[in-house]
């Protein structure tokens, strides 16, 4: 079966660095994405990997490793307006279905 | 780039009644996503299109679901005999395909379905 698995919540300080860890075994692999969603919000795009390796985009960075089935998100510079939802979504081969992971609620504090 | 819009945002309708939604994708986006949404998960795949074609259909889906696409701009998502179960967020997301690796799709702020 298909299935992503990510943590359901974690909780970090304002100014620190975190890890939000994805695992996944899918039908095939065609690209990793994570997306911020905010409560009551649509989800919002943020990273896209298809192959092996660190991608950076500002104060965000995911890491991919096909083999391992397994992604990372890190966010660094953490401020009160990341506490959000981050989804980790990966789309199979053989056709454009994406499967979403159910988001890890990421709480910051002061 | 006006983004993906759904209408209505809302919708409270009793159990048994039939339901519509729709979606108007960003205008140059030649696919396009229904997803449904329950409080605490991620999105679930429900079917995608590539421009007006209906490419696939989660096997979730009931027969009471029904999506069109039929210019290949707009869609609606038909819900018929509403159930309680059917209760949740409908989001609608589009992209664009080409470009040499696959594009991320954008969200529209969905529709809220309440059944009572």
């Amino acid at each position: 079966g298909q299935n992503i698995d990510q943590p359901t919540e974690m909780t970090a300080t304002e100014g620190a660095i975190v890890q939000i860890n994805c695992t996944y075994q899918t039908s095939g692999f065609n690209g990793l994405f994570w997306y911020q969603q905010h409560a009551g919000e649509a989800p919002t795009f943020l990273s896209y990997n298809v192959l092996d390796g660190l991608e950076e985009k500002g104060r965000f960075s995911s890491f991919l490793s096909r083999s391992k089935g397994y992604s990372y998100l890190l966010l660094k510079e953490l401020q009160m307006k990341d506490s959000a939802s981050y989804l980790c979504a990966v789309r199979g081969s053989g056709g454009f279905k994406t499967i979403f992971g159910a988001g890890t609620r990421l709480f910051v504090k002061a | 780039d006006t983004g993906v819009s759904q209408n209505p945002r809302h919708k409270i309708t009793k159990r048994g009644q039939n339901v519509t939604f729709r979606c108007d994708p960003i205008s140059e986006h030649n696919r396009l996503y229904w997803y449904r949404q329950t409080l605490g998960q991620g999105p679930e795949f429900l079917t995608y299109f590539q421009n007006e074609a209906q490419l696939e259909k989660s096997r979730l889906l009931s027969d009471r679901f029904s999506a069109e696409r039929p210019k290949g701009s707009f869609s609606t998502l038909e819900i018929q005999r509403t159930e309680q179960g059917d209760s949740a967020m409908y989001l609608c997301a589009s992209s664009l395909s080409g470009g040499g690796f696959d594009q991320p799709q954008h969200f529209g702020d969905g529709t809220r379905l309440s059944i009572l």
